[in-house]
């Protein structure tokens, strides 16, 4: 069965940066994309950008272009997102989603990964 | 950007009873990139509909997604106990973007 599986809570001082980490099972890795999507506490979702795991084109959102890179390693079946100069608005948990293509809903999701933003 | 609106924001219900979600767009959603996914405390979002109108696999047949253009709903049949969740709708076009969600609360 399809799985993705996230790295553990995180706890950051405001400017740093955290790597989040999302491995898949259950599926061809290569033939899918993966989308990451923010929930800060008690808000809503928000969409933050979407990487081929074919041939890593990415597409990010305007709000965080400069701030995020995701990337893949097809290796291991593991996507990544790193946010950079990190505040206290980035607050949230992060999660991954299985996503065809660019274009496509979201499938499958990862169980989340809380990353705190704290001096 | 496509702004998604929701409403209600809050739907008090007893199980049994109709659930009917709005979900109306700042404009058009292109060849219907409309989904909807329910998400319950601690865990992450699940697809109930894509397509505007068609079901997730393994989703049951008493949900069930209608609209095109700017206007589209979410129905629930009949509530079933596990159903009580916060409802988000999703225009999934180059740049997704999510509903503020609506709240199904038992009455």
């Amino acid at each position: 069965q399809v799985q993705l599986v996230q790295s553990g809570a995180e706890v950051k001082k405001p400017g740093a940066s955290v790597k989040v980490s999302c491995k898949a099972s259950g599926y061809t890795f290569t033939s899918y994309g993966i989308s990451w999507v923010r929930q800060a506490p008690g808000q809503g979702l928000e969409w933050m950008g979407w990487i081929s795991a074919y041939n890593g084109n990415t597409n990010y959102a305007q709000k965080l272009q400069g701030r995020v890179t995701m990337t893949t390693d097809t290796s291991t079946s593991t996507a990544y997102m790193e946010l950079r100069s990190l505040r206290s608005d980035d607050t949230a948990v992060y999660y991954c989603a299985r996503t065809y293509s660019s274009g496509q809903p979201f499938d499958y999701w990862g169980q989340g990964t809380l990353v705190t933003v704290s001096s | 950007e496509i702004v998604l609106t929701q409403s209600p924001g809050t739907l008090s219900l007893s199980p049994g009873e109709r659930a009917t979600l709005s979900c109306r767009a700042s404009q058009s959603v292109s060849s219907s990139y409309l989904a909807w996914y329910q998400q319950k405390p601690g865990q992450a979002p699940r697809l109930l509909i894509y397509g505007a109108s068609s079901r997730a696999t393994g989703i049951p047949d008493r949900f069930s997604g209608s609209g095109s253009g700017t206007d589209f709903t979410l129905t629930i049949s009949r509530l079933e106990p596990e159903d009580f969740a916060v409802y988000y709708c999703q225009q999934y076009g180059s740049s997704p973007t999510f509903g503020q969600g609506t709240k199904v609360e038992i009455k």
